[in-house]
């Protein structure tokens, strides 16, 4: 089944605690992103990547990095959070940066 | 600088009668659109498409309309049925550059 898996789903962390959210798609993808959606902003990219190696900024990229070292996945790292990163993070992929994007089932962060 | 824009949060509709999802853009540039649904504790999922060298797609109960010149596309849901209860998202990208979302709009349709 064609998906984009990301974990944790659900995840309470202190300020300052490095985490990191991982993303995997099975579709040989070769565009793939982070989005977080905040209630009255929809969903804003943070970053994105069009192939292996290949990573640039979206709309909202502080403090958060990315690395795209193989096709398939394309973790988040949030080096120290802090509580205005509490929010829902979605992970999509595409085939290319213009087409339909799949997206992941969500990840509820808190960070208190 | 939000370029795509859904300026209603919610909606409630009754069973069996007409959805009209409202996305304004300012990017004159789009060429392409889409519309994503999104069920709670779920991603979102792709609904309908339209490119803009057209003006209506229709897909079953679903019917995505662009006015170009108006910077404004709509979509209808005939009819609504309560399983179409979610938030709805516009999306808008151009030649294949990164795509724009907007904040979304909660539909709610009561038996």
């Amino acid at each position: 089944e064609a998906q984009v898996t990301q974990n944790p789903r659900y995840l309470i962390t202190v300020t300052g605690k490095k985490l990191t959210v991982t993303c995997s798609q099975n579709m040989n993808h070769e565009y793939m992103s982070w989005y977080r959606q905040d209630p009255g902003l929809g969903l804003r990219q943070i970053y994105y990547s069009m192939n292996v190696e290949v990573t640039d900024k979206g709309d909202v990229p502080e403090g958060y990095k990315v690395s795209r070292k193989e096709k398939r996945n394309f973790p988040l790292i949030l080096e120290s959070p802090s509580p205005n990163q509490t929010s829902l993070y979605f992970c999509a992929s595409s085939p290319g940066s213009g087409n339909t994007i799949y997206f992941g089932e969500g990840s509820w962060l808190t960070v208190v | 600088d939000q370029q795509v824009k859904q300026n209603s949060p919610s909606l409630s509709v009754q069973e069996g009668r007409i959805s009209i999802l409202n996305c304004d853009y300012t990017n004159s540039m789009f060429d392409y659109f889409l519309w994503y649904k999104k069920y709670p504790a779920e991603g979102p999922t792709f609904l309908i498409s339209i490119s803009s060298i057209k003006d209506k797609n229709e897909d079953g109960r679903f019917t995505v309309f662009l006015n170009k010149s108006a910077k404004h596309l709509s979509l209808h849901i005939v009819p609504s049925q309560p399983g179409d209860s979610a938030v709805y998202f516009c999306a808008a990208s151009y030649n294949n550059n990164d795509m724009r979302f907007g904040a979304g709009t909660r539909l709610t349709v009561k038996p």
